[in-house]
């Protein structure tokens, strides 16, 4: 069972250059999700994506753009790297509705220097 | 708006001894609430759940209440095992919502 996949796993970028995120699942979920993860902050959620072909805003967007063109798969883009942006990403998907768990990816960890 | 507060960690302890980790919300509504557990190097995953007032989540030895009158749903485990070290997230779900609202973290370390 694969569940949710994200690449890559590591990654070091300097300041201004661009990469994406990508997440795989396999479980037929509706919705989709990118969080970030810094000390002491918690989980705050970037993007999100409640089927196929959409995407919206959550809390701390600014910086990221994401995609969502086929189902199993949600991209999280960042066209010029800040050291701001050093953190764990992480990808979760679900049904929906507040009652549906949510299931992650183990992470990606990113430096931006 | 939704929000929830964990107490601060770290927390050490030793095994065998037992562990509560305070989870506060503010909702509006009657939202879902849940308790995250993230070992190292690894992603969240569900530990235990519960939609509605009284209701007890349990899995793995720990449990947590559903309290609607303190708005609470405190984590517990009578005696924890070097192999609970990691990470305790709370979470709340509202009830028309699918955006979880997340505890900044609680960090346990076991030692044996």
């Amino acid at each position: 069972n694969a569940g949710v996949t994200q690449t890559p796993k590591f990654r070091v970028l300097k300041t201004g250059q661009s990469m994406t995120l990508l997440c795989a699942q396999d479980m037929n979920h509706e919705y989709m999700y990118w969080y970030r993860q810094d000390p002491g902050m918690g989980l705050r959620l970037i993007h999100y994506s409640v089927g196929e072909g959409t995407t919206a805003k959550g809390e701390v967007p600014d910086g990221y753009n994401v995609s969502r063109l086929k189902k199993q798969n949600f991209l999280l883009g960042l066209e010029s790297a800040a050291p701001s942006q050093t953190s764990v990403y992480f990808c979760a998907s679900s049904y929906g509705t507040g009652f549906s768990p949510l299931h992650f990816g183990n992470g990606t960890r990113l430096t931006v220097t | 708006g939704n929000s929830v507060t964990q107490m601060e960690g770290p927390v050490t302890l030793s095994e065998e001894a037992f562990l509560t980790i305070n989870c506060t919300y503010t909702a509006t509504g009657y939202p879902s609430l849940f308790w995250y557990v993230q070992y190292p190097g690894e992603g969240l995953q569900l530990l235990l759940k519960a939609t509605k007032a009284d209701d007890k989540g349990s899995n793995k030895g720990f449990e947590a209440t559903y309290r609607k009158e303190t708005t609470s749903f405190h984590l517990e485990k009578g005696s924890v095992q070097v192999s609970d070290s990691a990470v305790y997230f709370c979470a709340l779900g509202p009830p028309n919502d699918y955006k979880l609202s997340f505890g900044a973290g609680t960090t346990v370390t076991v030692r044996a």
